[in-house]
């Protein structure tokens, strides 16, 4: 079964430390998203890709966080000088597009603990 | 604004009581609404898709409903495997998969 992939599971950083996460979909899915998801809340959304293009980006995505996905396969999200207020659970997910009603498949996440 | 809230934040069930859980949603040109499961420390598992008002799936022990202002998943005689967090999104309108989810339902079945 080959899901969405996302590597680290777990990153501890402390302040100020630049990290990066990656996001592999699954495989002929042509839009990834990036969500965010703090203790007891709902994810949130933060950016989304169609191929390689990055469509649409959330207010959340402030611009220490940047998101890439060349040649429209996996993607990657970078954090820049990390503030407590980061820490979270960063979900990844990929469908194969075709209009809003496309169910999402989220990968496991990376929790990032800030300190 | 488009809102999505879930009730109760937390359920505790003995085995085999039944229940429901409530997704209320306020949304500009309703297309589609989605029901996950997540345990800690994973990601949403998807459950079901509900397009329109009426609408009913089912799986297992569960049973997802539709009405134009909320939509209700149904735990038949629950067991202690059926304990996660039940999530509920709708897409907002005309943009792409950008979901917005409710806070969640926690629910947690005893032996």
């Amino acid at each position: 079964d080959t899901g969405v992939s996302q590597d680290p599971r777990h990153k501890i950083t402390k302040r100020g430390q630049n990290v990066t996460f990656r996001c592999d979909p699954i495989s002929e899915h042509n839009r990834l998203y990036w969500y965010r998801q703090t203790l007891g809340q709902g994810p949130e959304f933060l950016t989304y890709f169609q191929n390689e293009a990055q469509l649409e980006k959330s207010r959340l995505l402030s611009d220490r966080f940047s998101a890439e996905r060349p040649k429209g396969s996996f993607s990657t999200l970078e954090i820049q000088r990390t503030e407590q207020g980061d820490s979270a659970m960063y979900l990844c997910a990929s469908s194969p597009g075709g209009g809003s009603n496309s169910p999402l498949h989220f990968g496991n996440g990376t929790r990032l603990t800030v300190t | 604004e488009d809102q999505v809230t879930q009730s109760p934040e937390a359920l505790r069930l003995q085995e085999g009581e039944s229940s429901s859980l409530n997704c209320s949603y306020t949304v500009s040109g309703l297309r589609g609404l989605f029901w996950y499961r997540q345990d800690p420390g994973k990601g949403p598992e998807f459950l079901f898709t509900l397009y329109s008002a009426g609408e009913e799936k089912e799986k297992e022990r569960l049973k997802a409903t539709l009405t134009k202002k909320e939509s209700f998943l149904h735990i038949t005689a629950p067991k202690p495997e059926d304990s996660a967090t039940y999530l509920c999104a709708v897409p907002r309108y005309n943009q792409g998969g950008k979901l917005i989810f409710g806070q969640g339902t926690e629910l947690s079945v005893k032996p």
